[in-house]
């Protein structure tokens, strides 16, 4: 079935450096989820991205889907330790109802 | 924003009692919700999806007779965990999202099970 990894698993950054996550998809995507789940919370949506090359800026977070629509990545600037926790890409392929979470990669920023 | 409440937050009780979590959308209708199982520091596992109206389409591997879902309206799906045990102990997380397939999802705040 459809698998969706995400590396790092873990990364430990000092505040102030940047950070990215990669997401690969084993299918070809018709559009991918960004969210971030904080310690003890629940996921919240961040963004979609649904053309293949797109790139996405919200303030500091720059995402970017592949040009192939199998990949995607997420990369923070100058991280703050407000920017903890885990970031989940989710996939989503045509003909299907659902998405597919990665496996997500936590981010502990030090301050 | 959308929001989603998921009731309860915790629970604890004794093996072969059975739960049922409530995820309402309070300012959407959600056509479609997403039963989620999360282990700890691991990524949320789909366990079925639910439409309203209709039967709720279960992952494979998920027993569709032990994770009961109803999703009577368009505003409330219901997950039972039947005759629970200690292997079902875990954090359960609905999402819900409206009428268009590629829409964001909104997720519940979780409901942390513990089964003694």
């Amino acid at each position: 079935g459809q698998q969706v990894m995400q590396i790092p698993q873990y990364q430990h950054v000092q505040e102030g450096e940047d950070f990215t996550t990669y997401c690969n998809s084993s299918t070809t995507l018709s559009n991918i989820q960004w969210y971030k789940q904080r310690p003890g919370g629940h996921p919240v949506f961040l963004i979609q991205l649904v053309k293949s090359g797109e790139v996405k800026k919200q303030k500091r977070l720059t995402f970017q889907f592949g040009e192939a629509k199998k990949n995607s990545s997420l990369h923070i600037t100058a991280t703050q330790t407000t920017d903890v926790g885990t970031y989940f890409c989710a996939g989503h392929t045509s003909g299907t109802y659902k998405y597919i979470f990665g496996t997500g990669t936590r981010l502990k920023v030090l301050a | 924003g959308a929001v989603v409440s998921q009731h309860p937050s915790r629970v604890i009780c004794k093996s072969g009692t059975s739960v049922k979590i409530e995820c309402r959308s309070l300012d959407f209708q959600a056509t479609t919700m997403f039963w989620y199982r999360q282990f700890p520091k691991q990524s949320l596992m789909l366990m079925a999806t639910s439409n309203e109206g209709s039967k709720a389409t279960y992952e494979q591997g998920v027993e569709k007779d032990k994770f009961l879902i109803n999703h009577a309206s368009l505003t409330l799906s219901t997950l039972t965990v039947t005759s629970a045990h200690p292997e079902d102990s875990s954090f359960y997380i609905c999402s819900a999202r409206g009428t268009v397939s590629n829409q964001p999802q909104h997720f519940g705040d979780g409901t942390r099970l513990s089964i003694l």
